[in-house]
Order: C-alpha cells, then sequence, then structure tokens
C-alpha cells in the first residue's frame, strides 16, 4: 500500500529557478529516501535521510524531515532542464514491515 | 559496476504465452526485488529475495513466478497475463535486504500483454 503522499503531483518552473516538492507518511519510520526517475525508466537514488536527522544536503538537493509532522520536502535548487522527472519519496520502517514503500510522486518540468 | 541490467526492454506478449524477465547485478548485493510499475503510478513491491531466498511476496498474483538461480540474477516468469498486467516492470537490489539500504533500481521491461 502506497505510505507516502506527495505534493505537487506537478510542477512546471522556468530553468534556474528553486523547485520544492513535499512528502507527507502516515506512519513512523526509520529512514525516509528520494529518487528521481526518467520519464519511463529506472529509478535513481538521491538522498537518505535517517529518523534522527532533520537535514540532509547533496550538491544542488536539500532535504527536511519532519518527523513530527511526518512529512518531508525536497529542494532542488538552480534547476536545470535535465532536472525534468518524476521525484518519489519512499518511507521504510517496522509499521510497513521493513519494506522500501514509495509516494505518488511529484512530475517536474524545468522548461529551458 | 553498480548496473543492475534487465533483458527484455520490451516485450510484447499474448495472453497464451509464456516469457521471463530477466535481471543481473555484479555489486555482490544479497537483496533483490521485483517491482511493478503503472503509468504515471509508483512503483509497487512485487517480490524480495534476500540472500536467493524468497522473504516477501506481496500476494502477487500466481501467474507471476520468481526465481533467484544465484545471487546475481533473478527472473520473474510470466504464464497467463491479463492486459491489465501490461506496466513496467522494474528489477532492484541493494546491499541486503535490511531497512535504510539505498536500492539500485534497472531500467525496467515494458511489458505489453495483448
Amino acid at each position: 500500500s502506497q505510505q507516502g503522499e506527495e505534493d505537487p503531483q506537478a510542477l512546471s518552473i522556468q530553468e534556474g529557478e528553486n523547485a520544492t516538492m513535499n512528502c507527507s507518511y502516515k506512519t513512523s519510520i526509520n529512514n525516509l529516501q528520494w529518487y528521481r526517475q526518467n520519464s519511463g525508466r529506472g529509478l535513481v537514488h538521491l538522498i537518505l535521510i535517517r529518523s534522527n536527522e532533520r537535514e540532509k544536503h547533496s550538491g544542488r538537493l536539500r532535504v527536511t524531515l519532519d518527523t513530527s509532522k511526518k512529512s518531508s520536502s525536497l529542494l532542488i535548487t538552480a534547476s536545470r532542464a535535465a532536472d525534468t522527472a518524476s521525484y518519489f519519496c519512499a518511507t521504510d520502517g517496522r509499521a510497513a514491515g521493513n519494506k522500501l514503500t514509495f509516494g505518488g510522486g511529484t512530475r517536474v518540468l524545468v522548461k529551458p | 559496476d553498480t548496473e543492475v541490467t534487465q533483458t527484455p526492454k520490451h516485450l510484447v506478449m499474448g495472453m497464451t504465452n509464456k516469457k521471463s524477465l530477466k535481471c543481473e547485478q555484479h555489486m555482490g548485493h544479497r537483496a533483490m526485488y521485483w517491482y511493478k510499475q503503472k503509468a504515471k503510478k509508483p512503483p509497487e513491491l512485487m517480490f524480495v529475495y534476500s540472500y536467493e531466498k524468497l522473504s516477501i511476496n506481496e500476494s502477487v498474483p500466481s501467474r507471476f513466478s520468481p526465481e533467484c538461480p544465484n545471487s546475481s540474477l533473478l527472473n520473474l516468469h510470466l504464464h497467463a497475463l491479463q492486459p491489465e498486467d501490461s506496466a513496467l516492470y522494474l528489477c532492484a537490489s541493494s546491499q541486503d535486504s535490511r531497512i535504510g539500504t539505498e536500492a539500485f533500481f534497472g531500467q525496467g521491461t515494458r511489458l505489453t500483454v495483448v
């Protein structure tokens, strides 16, 4: 079953702008990961944040986690056309049987 | 080598056919996964193999039959599929099946059942 819900479902921005997407989940988690998927292809791991962490950076990516609100955000700064993709959050934790469960995804279009 | 290789990339099969999807990784990962993904939806877990043993079957219909011949290979045998089984089938691997490990995905097999 789907654990995370992502918001917005779709996002269209100009190159150079920042893109922010949010993920909310229902049950307690151990870790939250973000993945990118280019059109109809495999998923690529972007970043993992543990439940005891609040913020993590990787290049132009910034992820926050608020376990009290059961939510996470992914910020892509200075977006590029190549960032056009679908972005999924994925959670794991005992309540989900320790399985990786994906949210609905945000489709991001970066216009040149 | 950080790749998960899936073959074929595309497959069209009839409802009476038998076909197999193949997945291979040479990263020494001991957990391998099959996911099914419909258009504009997230991947849904089907099976997990841990140390070559089936550890999770997400109540998948028996017309899908997984097999793990060795630690590098994962197959998905297909028989008597329905048109609604048309989807992108993704294979993934991770160091092991413990939580908090990064999953590496293949490019998927786009399956069409006619």
